[in-house]
């Protein structure tokens, strides 16, 4: 069967600072990725989203990189951590429905 | 084009009673059609879905019905329990790739 990882499951990190996500899928191939963002009782936002290795599209500009170095790995990542990027971080991965991991809850402050 | 309307933002419902969620696209390329439930710091996680070849599909208490020259689709829990409350979204995705969620209904089943 299928399986998502994702961690940390908490983060606090200060303003400034780099951030490194790590998502990585068991028991599939060659799966569409995904990254989220849920605000606190808010829906989800998708930020990326991958097809293939080295393939990443960005739905909304922002402080923050994707990058796919291998087939079943996602990793989320920013230079220089903003307040407003504090935020509930899923990774999904699809191919006919999309299964979420458990999240991290990042909190910059 | 690419939206998907959920409605209520909000629902109370009593033990043992129906709870009702709709929603509504309008891209017709969506070919699949998932609920997930999702409870407080944690993932949301697939409940039930539904291709647009079927008008109904039931697992258990939880029932999707699908109208689609509405554009139309709902979730309905019957004899909703308290183990229910949590956030419900629904979402419509055309081949598994692109997923278009809703903007989520928070439940709550009071005992």
């Amino acid at each position: 069967s299928q399986t998502i990882h994702q961690w940390p499951a908490t983060l606090v990190q200060p303003v400034g600072s780099p951030l490194s996500l790590e998502c990585t899928v068991e028991g599939t191939s060659n799966p569409n990725l995904y990254w989220y963002r849920q605000a606190a009782g808010r829906g989800l936002q998708l930020l990326f989203y991958s097809v293939g290795i080295g393939q990443i599209s960005s739905e909304v500009p922002q402080n923050l990189s994707a990058s796919r170095p291998q087939d079943r790995q996602f990793i989320l990542s920013s230079k220089k951590l903003l307040l407003s990027d504090s935020g509930f971080y899923l990774c999904a991965w699809s191919r006919t429905g999309a299964f979420f991991g458990q999240g991290t809850r990042l909190t910059v402050v | 084009q690419q939206q998907v309307k959920q409605s209520p933002q909000s629902l109370i419902v009593q033990k043992g009673g129906i709870s009702i969620i709709n929603c509504a696209y309008e891209n017709t390329a969506f070919d699949y059609f998932p609920w997930y439930q999702q409870f407080p710091g944690k993932g949301p996680a697939l409940l039930i879905a539904i291709r647009p070849d079927v008008s109904e599909k039931k697992e258990g208490r939880f029932t999707i019905s699908f109208n689609k020259s509405a554009k139309q689709f709902s979730l309905h829990i019957m004899d909703s329990q308290p183990g229910d409350s949590a956030t419900y979204f629904c979402a419509a995705s055309d081949y598994g790739q692109n997923f278009v969620f809703g903007p989520g209904t928070r439940l709550s089943v009071l005992p």
